[in-house]
C-alpha cells in the first residue's frame, strides 16, 4: 500500500469551474499536510499547508483535512488555464524521517 | 537573491566524473533536504541535516555524499554515478525539522537536472 496516494490523473475541468484534488494516507499518526503546485520543468511550490481537521481557506484554494478518514483535499475554485500544472500532496508523520510526498495529481483547466 | 537557490541548474556528466551540486538558502532557515526527482516517480526523501548535523540518511548509495558546511549551504557530492540516477534533484529548507506544526513548511529551490551518461 503507498503511503500517500494521489490520483495521477489528468483530471480536466472547464476555466471557471471547481477543481477537486484528492490525497489519502496510510499513517493516522501524522500531523502536517501539505499541498504543492509544480508546473512542468519548475520546482514544487507551497500552495496550502493544514495541521488540523477541517477547512482552510486562502483566497480560490482551500484544503480540507479528515484525520477518522485519513484523507486531505484540495478546492480551487474558479479555475484558471494557469492553474494548469501537477499537485502534490506531502504529508509528514513522526518526525523528519516521514516526509512523504504522492506521485501528484496533473489538473487540466480547460478555456 | 532570495529564497533557495541551486546551481547548476543542468548537469551532464559521464558515468567516471565527480560533480557536486550546490543548494544556498537565504531564509535563515535551520534544516535543509536533498529529494530526487524522477519520471512518473513520488519525490523522494535523500538526506537531512539540521543545523548542520546529518539526521536521516534514507538509504542512499554511497556515490551520493552530502556535506553541509553551515546552515546556509548544502552539497551534494556525486562520484561513479549510473545512468538511472539522472533525475531533479532538488533542494529544500524549512525553518525548523520537519513535524513541528506551523514551522515546518518546506521551500524548494528551482532544481538541478543531472543527465548521467
Amino acid at each position: 500500500q503507498k503511503e500517500v496516494e494521489q490520483n495521477s490523473g489528468p483530471l480536466s475541468v472547464p476555466e471557471g469551474a471547481i477543481a477537486s484534488l484528492n490525497c489519502t494516507y496510510s499513517d493516522r499518526g501524522s500531523q502536517s499536510f501539505f499541498w504543492y503546485r509544480q508546473y512542468s520543468g519548475k520546482s514544487p511550490e507551497l500552495i496550502m499547508s493544514i495541521y488540523s481537521n477541517g477547512d482552510k481557506e486562502d483566497g480560490r484554494f482551500t484544503a480540507q483535512l479528515n484525520k477518522a478518514s485519513q484523507y486531505v483535499s484540495l478546492l480551487i475554485r474558479d479555475s484558471q488555464p494557469s492553474d494548469s500544472a501537477t499537485y502534490l500532496c506531502a504529508v509528514i508523520s513522526g518526525g523528519y524521517q516521514k516526509v512523504t510526498f504522492g506521485t501528484g495529481t496533473k489538473l487540466q483547466v480547460i478555456p | 537573491e532570495t529564497g533557495v537557490t541551486q546551481t547548476p541548474r543542468h548537469l551532464v556528466m559521464g558515468m567516471t566524473n565527480k560533480k557536486s551540486l550546490k543548494c544556498e538558502q537565504h531564509l535563515g532557515h535551520n534544516a535543509m533536504y536533498w529529494y530526487k526527482q524522477s519520471a512518473k516517480k513520488p519525490l523522494e526523501l535523500m538526506f537531512v541535516y539540521s543545523l548542520e548535523e546529518r539526521v536521516e540518511n534514507n538509504s542512499v548509495p554511497s556515490r551520493f555524499s552530502p556535506e553541509c558546511p553551515n546552515s546556509s549551504h548544502l552539497f551534494l557530492h556525486l562520484h561513479t554515478l549510473q545512468p538511472e540516477d539522472s533525475a531533479l534533484y532538488l533542494c529544500a529548507s524549512s525553518q525548523v525539522l520537519a513535524g513541528a506544526s506551523g514551522t515546518d513548511t518546506q521551500y524548494f529551490g528551482p532544481g538541478t537536472r543531472l543527465t548521467v551518461l
